[in-house]
């Protein structure tokens, strides 16, 4: 089956530091990976999609600068928080998908929980 | 902008009671998921339903793509039902928007 592994689960960073996370497809290739970020008390807001053959693009509020992201491949990608300071706090998460005739499913991982001290 | 819309933001019932869930949308979708967050933060799919009614066990899930609606069902509520629950919508190829979620508290 399709399978998405995000990692790490959880990173403790001291302000001004940055946290790398990473996302691999298992099972599928995933043609675009789309991340998102939920902080404390408030839903998943989407940061950036990544798609196979195109730029990435970038939500209103997020940057290039800020959230660099790499996807290599079709079973990989990373993203890095710079500079991370309170507010970027919160859980990240991957989600990978296939699109296709039958929709986008998009496949999550488990999440990277960014803590900022 | 593209927006999802849940309710109740939150729902408390007592063991055995049914749940349900809206989710609402206010541009034209092309599927529907549902998820359901656990304390740490994962999801787990509980559903993924462009159209029409799906079942998995005590949960179903019924989408009106003309209507830009789609509830989940939960029957017999269990203690363990209690958590937060997503729905969330592509829009567009590979964009998925998050409803706010409904937090459902079961008590025994």
């Amino acid at each position: 089956g399709a399978l998405v592994y995000q990692y790490p689960r959880r990173t403790i960073c001291k302000s001004g530091t940055s946290m790398r996370m990473e996302c691999q497809a298992v099972g599928f290739q995933a043609t675009s990976v789309a991340w998102y970020r939920q902080s404390p008390q408030k839903t998943f807001e989407l940061i950036a999609l990544s798609t196979v053959n195109s730029a990435i693009k970038y939500e209103q509020n997020f940057t290039q600068e800020k959230f660099p992201i790499s996807h290599p491949n079709l079973s990989f990608s990373s993203m890095t928080v710079l500079n991370a300071y309170l507010e970027d706090r919160g859980l990240y998460l991957c989600g990978a998908g296939t699109g296709g005739n039958s929709g986008n499913t998009l496949y999550f991982g488990e999440g990277s929980r960014l803590i900022v001290v | 902008g593209q927006q999802v819309q849940q309710s109740p933001a939150s729902l408390v019932l007592q063991e055995g009671e049914n749940a349900e869930l809206q989710c609402n949308f206010s541009t034209s979708l092309n599927s529907m998921q549902w998820f359901y967050q656990r304390p740490g933060g994962s999801l787990v799919s509980l559903f993924y339903n462009p159209s029409g009614t799906k079942h998995s066990g005590r949960l179903t899930s019924t989408t009106v793509i003309k209507e830009r609606r789609s509830s989940l069902h939960i029957s017999s509520s269990q203690t363990t039902d209690s958590g937060t629950y997503l729905c969330a919508s592509d829009t567009n190829a590979y964009k998925v928007i998050f409803g706010k979620g409904t937090h459902l508290h079961v008590l025994p």
